[in-house]
């Protein structure tokens, strides 16, 4: 079972340089969702989405784009890095019929560095 | 909106120590769902417990117990005898009514186990 695959799992970029993210899972899962962890910050969420074709803004947006165009799929693209996006990338997925009672899987991350 | 307060940031004790980590939450919804993570060197993210706020019954696993008390708003976890394999950063974490169901993350709290 391979869960939550993220790719890549890490890259560096220069500033102004774009690329995508991709998470992919094989859970059937509706939920989705990419977060940033930053140094004694924790884990901020970025996007989400709650089905194939949505998707919503979370804390930290700006800087961002994201895609669903497959239920199982959700790219986070960042049109012109900054360092300011230098950080580890975390996908979950969870399944919609039990809202919040159920544990998020985790993709094992992404660092990128922005120089 | 919800807030997760971690507010020991680092802990460092010595093994077979007893070790309580701090977790004190904010929402305004009446169900919520309180987590606990593990983020161990290697960086993946370990599911460890998720509690409802309407069981405010505490549980033990093993090593492992955990203290909801919503009269105080908080959740702590305790590692009884620790080891230096539970060396890690260990994160709190809230999902209310908002954003999806995403988690709202605490900043962590880093547990270092000494020999």
């Amino acid at each position: 079972n391979a869960g939550v695959t993220q790719t890549p799992k890490f890259r560096v970029l220069k500033t102004g340089q774009s690329m995508t993210l991709l998470c992919a899972q094989d859970m059937n899962h509706e939920y989705m969702y990419w977060y940033r962890q930053d140094p004694g910050m924790g884990l901020r969420l970025i996007h989400y989405s709650v089905g194939e074709g949505t998707t919503a803004k979370g804390e930290v947006p700006d800087g961002y784009n994201v895609s669903r165009l497959k239920k199982q799929n959700f790219l986070l693209g960042l049109e012109s890095a900054a360092p300011s996006q230098t950080s580890v990338y975390f996908c979950a997925s969870s399944y919609s019929d039990r809202g919040g009672d159920q544990p998020q899987h985790f993709g094992d991350g992404t660092r990128l560095s922005i120089l | 909106a919800q807030k997760v307060t971690q507010a020991q940031t680092e802990i460092s004790v010595v093994e077979k120590e007893d070790v309580t980590l701090d977790c004190v939450y904010e929402t305004r919804d009446t169900t919520y769902y309180l987590f606990w993570y593990k983020q161990p060197p290697s960086g993946e993210l370990v599911f460890l417990i998720r509690r409802n706020s309407f069981d405010e019954q505490n549980e033990i696993s093993g090593r492992y117990s955990w203290n909801f008390q919503k009269s105080t708003s908080s959740f702590n976890f305790t590692i009884t005898a620790s080891q230096v394999v539970d060396s890690a950063v260990y994160f709190c974490a809230l999902i209310g009514s908002d954003s999806g169901y995403a988690l709202n993350f605490g900043k962590g709290t880093s547990l270092l186990v000494t020999p």
